[in-house]
């Protein structure tokens, strides 16, 4: 039982490029969530996903897309990387009944310089 | 707005000690609930403990009790009988039941627990 996974652990891009932060997780759980944390903040929701087949934003969605593939998979891309993402990203997951108890991955730092 | 404030960048406790770490929050919305993260220094988000603004009483886990009041809108965390390994960022957060699933946390508080 691995839980939730992300990949990659670390990245740096440049400045316009592009790529694609993979989640998943085994737990059967319905919801699924992208976080971003910045050095001094707290989490900042960037999109979830209630279920399979839907996508909602976050508080912070500008700049990202999100593809929820099936129920374990749900990745978050970046089409054109700019300094202001450099950040760690925490991929969660939670089920319908304990929706607050969210179980998040290691996190993927990223750096654009 | 929803919105949650830490107001303790820091905190330090000699071990075996209780300590407090404070969180208020506000929203408009009657159902939502609160919970506290801890994430050591290997980055990992733990969750503690939540509790519902329905609740009756104050969620309990092991070594970790939320203090609740909720005309105060103060979800303070208590960890009873310190251990080295509490030092760590602790978060608190709000999720507001109804509507979209917007999760707000607060900035944190980093806790060391010394020897």
């Amino acid at each position: 039982n691995a839980g939730v996974t992300q990949t990659p652990k670390f990245q740096v891009l440049k400045t316009g490029q592009s790529m694609t932060l993979q989640c998943a997780q085994d737990m059967n759980h319905n919801s699924m969530y992208w976080y971003r944390q910045d050095p001094g903040m707290g989490l900042r929701l960037i999109y979830y996903s209630a279920s399979e087949g839907t996508t909602d934003k976050g508080e912070v969605p500008n700049g990202y897309n999100v593809s929820r593939l099936n129920k374990r998979e749900f990745s978050l891309r970046l089409e054109s990387a700019a300094p202001s993402q450099t950040s760690v990203y925490f991929c969660a997951s939670s089920d319908w009944v304990r929706v607050y108890e969210q179980y998040f991955g290691p996190g993927t730092r990223l750096t654009v310089t | 707005a929803q919105k949650i404030t830490q107001t303790q960048p820091g905190m330090f406790v000699q071990e075996k000690e209780a300590v407090t770490l404070d969180c208020t929050y506000d929203t408009s919305d009657p159902s939502y609930g609160l919970f506290w993260y801890k994430q050591p220094s290997s980055g990992e988000m733990i969750f503690l403990i939540y509790q519902g603004s329905y609740d009756q009483q104050n969620a309990t886990e092991g070594r970790y009790s939320l203090n609740f009041q909720k005309a105060r809108k103060s979800a303070n965390l208590v960890i009873s009988a310190s251990q080295l390994g509490d030092s760590a960022m602790y978060f608190c957060a709000m999720r507001i039941k109804g509507g979209s699933e917007k999760l707000v946390f607060g900035k944190g508080t980093k806790l060391t627990v010394n020897p």
